[in-house]
């Protein structure tokens, strides 16, 4: 399987803040890259497909970069509806894998 | 509008298999490039994706647990069905399912989840 490694697990931000993480994958993937947002309680919400596609309805403050092995999701100004746990996953292969996630706190 | 819905037992005992329907609307699963998975969230901890089903009856399955998980479809009722087997305390955890449009596309649409606990 295709192993999808999230840094930092953690971190801590103030309203405003740029922020970033990272997503690796075990092996090439392409751009078979996609980013959700979860916060408590709730289902997870699609934020970004093919590593820079900005899914329809989601703020423009969001963007992703990246291909093959390592990819981005940043956050150009953090907004307090942001604190939330993010998710990597990759639909490269035919078996669908998850980062570990990463979790924005209110700093 | 496009919603899912998962149902299921609350409760299973160890040794138990589990149930769980996926019911759909506002597409259909007959359509090229549509698929439906199942992922899973155990209290506290990151997703996992379980298995998907293809527009094409094609059926695909996470390595670690494949042994034990079957995932139909009946697209006259718009379900998708999960089975799971020999259910064990550690498969604790909200079950999820949700669509993908088409390759490369990501799972744009989610439904509430359902929780389920495996205990004796």
């Amino acid at each position: 399987d295709i192993q999808m490694t999230q840094s930092p697990s953690s971190l801590s931000a103030s309203v405003g803040d740029r922020v970033t993480i990272t997503c690796r994958a075990s092996q090439s993937i392409g751009t078979y890259l996609n980013w959700y947002q979860q916060k408590p309680g709730k289902a997870p919400k699609l934020l970004m497909y093919d590593a820079s596609s900005l899914q329809s309805g989601v703020p423009s403050r969001f963007s992703g970069s990246g291909s093959g092995t390592d990819f981005t999701l940043t956050i150009s100004s953090l907004q307090p509806e942001d604190f939330a746990t993010y998710y990597c996953q990759q639909s490269y292969s035919t078996t669908w894998t998850f980062g570990q996630g990463t979790k924005v706190e209110i700093k | 509008q496009v919603t899912l819905k998962e149902s299921g037992p609350a409760l299973v005992k160890p040794t138990q298999t589990l149930t769980l329907t996926c019911t759909f609307s506002g597409f259909s699963l007959s359509t090229t490039g549509m698929r439906v998975s199942w992922i899973r969230q155990p209290p506290g901890k990151a997703l996992e994706w379980l298995a998907r089903i293809d527009w094409d009856d094609d059926k695909f399955y996470s390595t670690s647990l494949k042994t034990r998980l079957t995932i139909s479809k009946d697209t006259s009722k718009n379900q998708v069905v999960l089975t799971m087997t020999n259910m064990d305390p550690e498969d604790t955890a909200t079950y999820y399912c949700a669509r993908t449009l088409a390759s490369g596309r990501g799972m744009d649409v989610w439904g509430q989840g359902t929780t389920v606990t495996v205990s004796s």
